[in-house]
């Protein structure tokens, strides 16, 4: 059972161009989470979605930031008009539906290191 | 909403017992989880907390206090390979919806 896969594992843009991150979940899983680290930072929250629906975007910036789980294929996390500062390694991870009192067990994809010239 | 505070570095020696803290904010609350990242690398999930007492998995256990909001990860017999940082995660909400969110991490330096 193949893990989380990101692709690409490193992309570079220069300011202004389109930024296109892809994430497959783990078989099985329908809940899809996007993170945003900086060096020696933490893991910042950005979006949570499933299959066709966000469910909580509140740490996602309200431009030029879109994500999207559609019902076939990968999730995307899309940033439009890259700037320097969305330099940063983007991680998606993945968990399966499960009851409230579950395990919140979160699995993590090797991260997308986007560069921003 | 949720907040967590956790020391930013440790440094503990090989062979030792190290302890990382995290306490946590969060309404409606379901349990605390840690991670562990190496440089370069993903966070992986090392354990789940959320009745009180602690948990115990080979050299790592993880202890929950819900009474004090308050959690750690022990790690026993270290090694050089457990250079990492160490992540808490609170799991919290209401309704149907569950939110995790992440402490900014432990950097813990193992020195021979």
């Amino acid at each position: 059972n193949a893990g989380v896969m990101q692709n690409p594992r490193h992309l570079v843009r220069r300011r202004g161009q389109e930024a296109r991150l892809r994430c497959s979940p783990m078989k099985g899983h329908s809940h899809v989470y996007w993170y945003r680290q900086l060096p020696e930072e933490g893991l910042k929250f950005m979006v949570y979605l499933q299959k066709e629906n966000i469910i909580d975007e509140s740490g996602m910036p309200k431009e030029r930031f879109s994500a999207e789980f559609p019902k076939e294929g990968p999730s995307i996390l899309r940033i439009q008009q890259v700037v320097r500062g969305d330099s940063a390694a983007y991680f998606c991870a993945s968990s399966p539906p499960g009851l409230a009192g579950g395990n919140n067990e979160q699995f993590f994809g090797p991260g997308t290191r986007l560069t921003v010239l | 909403g949720q907040s967590l505070e956790q020391p930013s570095e440790v440094t503990a020696v090989e062979g030792a017992i190290v302890q990382i803290n995290c306490t946590y904010q969060t309404s409606g609350f379901y349990g605390l989880s840690w991670y562990q990242q190496h440089d370069g690398g993903a966070p992986t999930f090392l354990s789940y907390n959320a009745l009180d007492g602690l948990e115990e998995t080979g050299r790592f256990s993880s202890f929950l206090s819900r009474s004090d909001s308050y959690g750690y990860l022990l790690l026993q017999e270290l090694q050089m390979k457990d250079s990492a940082s160490y992540f808490c995660a609170v799991k919290g909400g209401s309704g149907g919806y569950q939110k995790v969110t992440f402490g900014t991490g432990t950097k813990l330096q193992v020195i021979p």
